[in-house]
């Protein structure tokens, strides 16, 4: 569960176009994951979050993806626009270990109008 | 409704000192974590505590310490401090255990500086 890691630590796109952040987790008793966007000067922000039951989950312009047989995470940003600039982060919380969360090391988004 | 606040939002200190960081959660949010947040990293778990219990604790030396109040604000204490504990101290607030309650919302963080 320490070893939450992104295949790339950073992505720029088109706005209008679509984003897919990576994330691989290493502890196969995650059951809950969550998606933060953390903004310059603020904290980690609720995007979506999904738990080890699902394999996928939709919120608005958001689509988590989660793949347990390659512990494998996804973030999918539809029509992504200026203001999703900022740094993702996927947090896995592992079975029985109360409400810890490890942190991936973060995925910089710029978005080139 | 306010969200997670923290104080103060910044700080500097000298090697040695100690620094207190305190956090209000969300009202009816009886639970709250503590991350530091080094820059460039990920936010890394510290503690947790709940109904002013510990419940959680990150690798972290016992210069590192955290206790919650009847009100269920929260106090993170740092001792002798080094210069690698300049970082983005991170409390984040959540409901307590149970369904639905994982979700942590995060404060703007007290930014620590040692020199």
């Amino acid at each position: 569960g320490e070893n939450v890691g992104l295949h790339l630590p950073t992505l720029s796109v088109q706005e209008g176009d679509n984003s897919i952040i990576n994330c691989a987790y290493s502890n196969s008793a995650s059951d809950y994951f969550i998606w933060y966007k953390q903004e310059s000067g603020k904290g980690p922000q609720f995007i979506i979050d999904i738990r080890s039951n699902m394999d996928k989950r939709q919120g608005q312009r958001v689509t988590v993806l989660l793949n347990k047989t390659v512990k494998h995470l996804s973030l999918q940003i539809a029509a992504t626009q200026p203001g999703d600039s900022a740094v993702y982060f996927c947090a896995e919380k592992i079975r029985d270990t109360g409400n810890q969360f490890y942190f991936g090391t973060g995925t910089s988004l710029t978005v080139i109008p | 409704d306010a969200g997670v606040t923290q104080s103060p939002t910044h700080l500097i200190k000298t090697r040695g000192q100690h620094v207190t960081l305190r956090c209000s959660p969300i009202s009816g949010h009886k639970s709250v974590s503590w991350y530091q947040q080094v820059l460039g990293q990920g936010p890394q778990f510290i503690f947790q505590y709940y109904e002013k219990e510990e419940r959680g604790r990150g690798n972290f030396p016992d210069r590192f310490s955290a206790r919650q109040f009847p009100n269920y604000s929260s106090e993170l204490n740092v001792n002798a401090l080094l210069l690698g504990d300049s970082a983005l101290y991170l409390c984040a607030s959540s409901l307590g255990p149970g369904s639905g309650a994982n979700v942590l919302t995060f404060g703007a963080g007290s930014r620590l500086t040692v020199l």
